[in-house]
């Protein structure tokens, strides 16, 4: 099992460009998220999704956009990058929300300068 | 607003020092309380749940408490691979989210 899969791991954008963050789960869990953590700060929640075709938004969400086609991916798309947007984002999901306990994959670290 | 403070920020033990990690929690309708370990360069790993006051939960060396205000974990006799950043979050009210606390970071030695 290789649980939650994030690519890439490391990634340079310039101010304005777009790019797609993927996480993969084979776990057949329903529920899947996205958090960002910047130093000193909580891990803050951007979306979430309850299941394929919902998705909802969380703490964080302006400047992305979600989608969940499948049960198995999540990908998290930064429409036009910002400096702001510089942080480590981690993918989450779990079997059954937030009853269940949250499996994150490695993160993914985003410079945007 | 719902609000997690974890202290201390930083704590260096040395091996078989035993110690306390305070989670305080200020939220309407507690739902669940978790604690996470996370080790650097990697995602937070999931150890524990408590659902209400009272309830203690043990693994190995860690032994996480809650009451209705606060949360510790507790880590009897450390070794140097308990060395990690230790995560406290909340889930309260209707909200399908978490609220992170902003960790502590542990370091056991020699």
């Amino acid at each position: 099992n290789a649980g939650v899969t994030q690519t890439p791991k490391f990634q340079v954008l310039k101010t304005g460009q777009s790019m797609t963050l993927q996480c993969a789960q084979d776990m057949n869990h329903e529920y899947m998220s996205w958090y960002r953590q910047d130093p000193g700060m909580g891990l803050r929640l951007i979306h979430y999704s309850v299941g394929a075709g919902i998705t909802d938004q969380g703490e964080v969400p302006n400047g992305y956009n979600v989608s969940r086609s499948t049960t198995e991916d999540f990908p998290l798309r930064l429409l036009s990058a910002a400096p702001s947007q510089t942080s480590v984002y981690f993918c989450a999901s779990s079997y059954r929300g937030l009853n269940s306990p949250l499996h994150f994959g490695n993160g993914t670290r985003l410079t945007v300068t | 607003e719902d609000q997690v403070t974890q202290s201390p920020e930083a704590l260096r033990l040395q091996e078989g020092e035993s110690s306390s990690l305070n989670c305080s929690y200020t939220v309407s309708g507690l739902r669940g309380l978790f604690w996470y370990r996370q080790d650097p360069g990697k995602g937070p790993e999931f150890l524990f749940t408590l659902y209400s006051a009272g309830e203690e939960k043990e693994k190995e060396r860690l032994k996480a408490t809650l009451t209705k205000k606060e949360s510790f974990l507790h880590i009897t006799a450390p070794k140097p691979e308990d060395s990690a950043t230790y995560l406290c979050a909340v889930w309260a009210g209707t909200a399908s989210k978490l609220t992170f606390g902003t960790g502590t970071r542990l370091q056991v030695t020699l």
